[in-house]
């Protein structure tokens, strides 16, 4: 079984410039989370998908933070403007929900970003 | 609103010892409890997970236990070896649908 895809892995930019983070998830997962890891802490929560619907994006800087799910497979998350202290790990994780499977969550390898 | 702590923040042990790892949450009222390994620049591995009915989880050398009326989780490792090396960190989920709350992990070093 193929695991949570991410890309690209490093990303460096200048503050003010734009990224892009992409995730593919494990298949039959309708659940998609992308998370924020800063140095030394615990990731946090930025949006959760169920299929292409949002289900939780209370902590997702929406002034800067985009994030979609066309057709309910793949997603991607923008930062535009990036600022200094979005340096960090994004972790893309999926999740089986409905029938009788257990919600484990599987995470991607991470994108570190570093804004400079 | 759940909290998460873990402790210690860092543990350094010879190999051979065997270690408990400890996991709080503040909202008892959860439906799972997830470990998770994370190497230094890597994604995160899944360990164990507990569901909120079970008591405690087994996976070779390692075992989680859940109190939930206490808000407490803890992770032991037996035998510990240097490829134990690490990042572990414990996630609670509240609800089938919701997403998962993590502590900031404790950073294990295994000693040769």
């Amino acid at each position: 079984e193929a695991g949570v895809a991410q890309s690209p892995r490093y990303k460096i930019i200048e503050k003010r410039q734009s990224v892009a983070f992409w995730c593919n998830p494990i298949s039959g997962h309708a659940t998609l989370y992308w998370y924020q890891q800063i140095l030394g802490q615990g990731p946090k929560l930025l949006i959760q998908f169920q299929n292409n619907g949002v289900v939780d994006d209370s902590q997702l800087p929406k002034d800067r933070f985009s994030a979609e799910r066309l057709k309910g497979v793949d997603s991607t998350l923008k930062i535009q403007p990036a600022k200094l202290e979005d340096s960090a790990v994004y972790l893309c994780a999926s999740s089986l929900v409905g029938g009788t499977g257990i919600p484990e969550a599987f995470f991607g390898q991470g994108t570190r970003l570093t804004v400079v | 609103k759940q909290e998460v702590t873990q402790i210690p923040a860092a543990l350094s042990v010879p190999e051979g010892e065997n270690l408990v790892l400890n996991c709080s949450f503040t909202d008892s009222a959860i439906y799972n409890l997830q470990w998770f390994r994370q190497d230094p620049g890597k994604g995160l591995t899944s360990l164990l997970l507990i569901q909120s009915s079970q008591r405690e989880q087994t996976s070779g050398r390692l075992n989680a236990s859940l109190d939930k009326s206490s808000g407490r989780s803890t992770l032991y490792i037996a035998a510990s070896q240097p490829g134990d090396s690490a990042t572990y960190l414990c996630a609670v989920k509240r609800n089938y649908g919701q997403n998962f709350v993590f502590g900031p992990g404790t950073r294990l070093s295994v000693l040769p």
